[in-house]
């Protein structure tokens, strides 16, 4: 079982926006402000395309978004795209014996 | 562009040690950021193993503390796993990845595409 509670599985059409839940405790989400987010496709290598709650690496469009309310943290996709289908995961600092936590993942389908 | 290869075994018996080995082309693992390996069990999610910087800290998730290592060869650019004592629940797909930290861990920015070790009894 994960430390980070995510739903298994969101879906969506495209031009949509979903968003994906990643809930833990105030010893990770919500005592920290890092949060990050990866996306996932079967085959390749996981990307990461949130961090630090909501800055967006270089090349990440804007469409996707990270937010952080108490010990949840979330991650909003905008106008969905079918190459947008993919797992994502949420990771947090737990700090300094946990250290690394992660969410169970959950799959996104672009209907 | 940094980039990360894992290789090693892609069975490993049961009781036996799990040995797998990350190359970084790209990038001097010298020249800073941490360097770690994350898993994937069959329809679970990711576990952080552990991850170290050259000549600073070593890091391990407590419930794998016991039976990991993480070493590094400088002078090939690589970092290797060590996981002893295998079960069928070390089954999984193996990561390696560069972490940033600072005052903690704040996140991973490069990842290998993975290799499936599977436990055999």
């Amino acid at each position: 079982q994960s430390a980070l509670t995510q739903p298994p599985s969101v879906s969506g059409s495209p031009g949509q926006s979903v968003t994906i839940s990643c809930t833990g405790t105030s010893s990770d989400v919500g005592g920290y402000k890092y949060v990050s987010w990866y996306q996932h496709h079967p085959g390749k290598a996981p990307k990461l395309i949130i961090y630090d709650v909501s800055k967006r690496p270089s090349g990440v469009p804007d469409r996707f978004s990270g937010s952080k309310s108490g010990n949840t943290a979330s991650l909003t996709i905008s106008g969905l795209q079918a190459a947008d289908e993919a797992d994502y995961s949420c990771c947090s600092f737990a700090g300094s014996y946990r250290y690394v936590v992660f969410g169970g993942g959950t799959k996104l389908t672009v209907l | 562009q940094v980039q990360l290869q894992e290789s090693g075994p892609g069975l490993v018996k049961s009781s036996e040690t799990l040995s797998l080995t990350c190359s970084v082309s790209g990038y001097s693992i010298s020249s800073g950021y941490y360097w770690g390996w994350i898993r994937q069990p069959p329809g679970k999610g990711l576990e952080w193993i552990g991850s170290f910087q050259h000549s600073s800290n070593t890091y391990y998730s407590p419930s794998l503390k016991s039976r990991v290592t993480i070493s590094v060869d400088m002078s090939k650019n690589q970092f290797s796993l060590r996981l002893t004592s295998v079960t069928a629940a070390d089954t999984a797909v193996y990561h390696c990845a560069r972490e940033v930290h600072g005052y903690a861990f704040y996140y991973m920015d490069v990842w290998g595409m993975g290799t499936t070790v599977t436990v055999s009894s």
